[in-house]
């Protein structure tokens, strides 16, 4: 199976920071990677998919980029409805499997 | 408007058998894969298992292989979980989740609200 690992676990940013989060796969998965974000008691939402296609409906302040093992979630300017869990996934292969999170708080 | 409504969930003992649904609505079910991805309470997202648009290619986590069993009706636009020998591992809220296309390589790109599963004696 592929492992996902996320970096950091946690993170702490003030508004309109620019904040990285980075996703490594165990193995190549070419660009079948996805990012979500999670607030507490809530479904998750899709942010992107293909490693750096946006989600309708998603700001652009949020960007993804990487192919093959390594990945970068990118929010240029954090605003406060940012501060969130947000996860990594590949679906090159099945199973398809999570990153551990990244928890993003406010500093 | 998309929507993904989960039933099925509950109480049950170690070792029982459980039977979640996945009612879908807003858009057209056969032509998109489908996923159950669970979270156990305070942990991250675990995949658990999906299914190609015509039941084609049908994926499982080592966790759940052999226990579980995903299906669909696309007649009912509905995904199915049939979920045995359930343990303490298994307590989670289940989500069902649309993929953006048809095939196994899909993500999830709506989710439900998700079934609360409580395995307990």
């Amino acid at each position: 199976d592929i492992q996902m690992t996320q970096s950091p676990s946690s993170l702490s940013a003030s508004v309109g920071d620019r904040v990285t989060i980075t996703c490594r796969a165990s193995q190549g998965i070419s660009n079948y990677l996805a990012w979500f974000q999670q607030k507490p008691g809530k479904a998750p939402k899709s942010l992107i998919y293909v490693a750096s296609s946006l989600q309708s409906g998603v700001p652009s302040r949020f960007s993804g980029s990487g192919s093959g093992t390594d990945f970068t979630l990118t929010i240029s300017s954090l605003q406060p409805e940012d501060f969130a869990t947000y996860y990594c996934q590949q679906y090159n292969s099945y199973p398809h499997t999570f990153g551990q999170g990244t928890k993003l708080e406010i500093k | 408007e998309v929507q993904m409504v989960e039933s099925g969930g509950g109480l049950v003992q170690p070792g029982r058998s459980l039977r979640l649904s996945c009612a879908a609505s807003g858009f057209i079910f056969d032509d998109y894969a489908m996923h159950w991805v669970r979270q156990a309470p305070g942990k991250g997202l675990e995949w658990v298992s999906g299914i190609s648009w015509n039941s084609g290619r049908i994926g499982y986590a080592d966790s759940v292989k052999g226990r579980f069993t995903i299906s669909r009706d696309n007649a009912k636009n509905s995904l199915y979980l049939q979920m045995s020998s359930l343990s303490a591992e298994d307590t989670a809220l289940y989500y069902c989740a649309k993929g953006y296309c048809s095939g196994a390589s899909c993500s999830g790109d709506y989710w439900g609200q998700g079934t609360l599963v409580t395995v307990s004696s």
